[in-house]
């Protein structure tokens, strides 16, 4: 049963353009994330949220920052798109613990052209 | 460098065979430890976890860890053609909350 959505499915579009993401989870989690997955399945996290607070800040591009208006809501935007940022940005909520199971919306795929 | 390293990359067992999947993390600090499951075109989904040293089963799928070695493996017996997917290890440290790290995966494929 899917409980973490993500707008859109697909988004394709060109170098320097800016893009926005859209996940909203509805399991009453308080952390969510951001998740890029390359081609090669490789899942790295991007950014963590829990209450609105940023907890996990990877070392990514400035051109991408999550925006949190709740604990139920995560955006991420991307200023200027690049080439390398053609991915499957996955977007996924827990309760707050390091002990506690991440669940994954679809998936947003972005191709760059 | 990858924390995170599985082995093997992938890997195919007759239908009925036994799967076997491995994950070792070269952080000291790692606590705890998952394995997900993504099928093709879908998101992963947690399959199970495990934070202590010893062996967990469910059904056909049992996991062991050792954190001594901070080597962890997943077992699948009697697989079924519906267990063909990637396969993803990941771990946390407990002092690190919100950010899990995974391996590259082991894609598994079952042959009738």
């Amino acid at each position: 049963e899917t409980a973490v959505f993500q707008t859109p499915n697909y988004h394709v579009t060109q170098v320097g353009n800016e893009v926005s993401f859209n996940c909203k989870q509805t399991l009453g989690h308080d952390t969510m994330y951001w998740y890029k997955q390359d081609s090669k399945k490789l899942l790295k996290i991007m950014f963590s949220y829990n209450n609105k607070q940023l907890i996990v800040n990877e070392t990514v591009p400035r051109r991408f920052s999550p925006q949190s208006s709740d604990k139920a809501h995560l955006n991420l935007r991307i200023k200027s798109v690049e080439p390398e940022d053609s991915a499957v940005y996955l977007c996924a909520s827990s309760y707050g613990s390091s002990q506690n199971t991440l669940y994954f919306g679809a998936g947003t795929r972005l191709s760059v052209l | 460098q990858q924390k995170v390293q599985q082995s093997p990359e992938s890997l195919i067992v007759p239908e009925g065979g036994m799967a076997s999947l491995n994950c070792t993390s070269s952080d000291r600090n790692v606590d705890y430890f998952w394995w997900y499951r993504q099928h093709s075109g879908k998101s992963p989904k947690m399959l199970m976890s495990i934070f202590s040293n010893g062996e967990k089963e469910e059904g056909r799928f049992t996991v062991h860890l050792n954190k001594a070695s901070l080597h962890t493996s997943l077992h699948i017996r009697d697989s079924q053609p519906s267990d063909s997917a990637l396969y993803l290890c990941a771990a946390s440290m407990h002092y690190n909350q919100g950010k899990l790290i995974f391996g590259q995966g082991t894609k598994l494929s079952i042959k009738p």
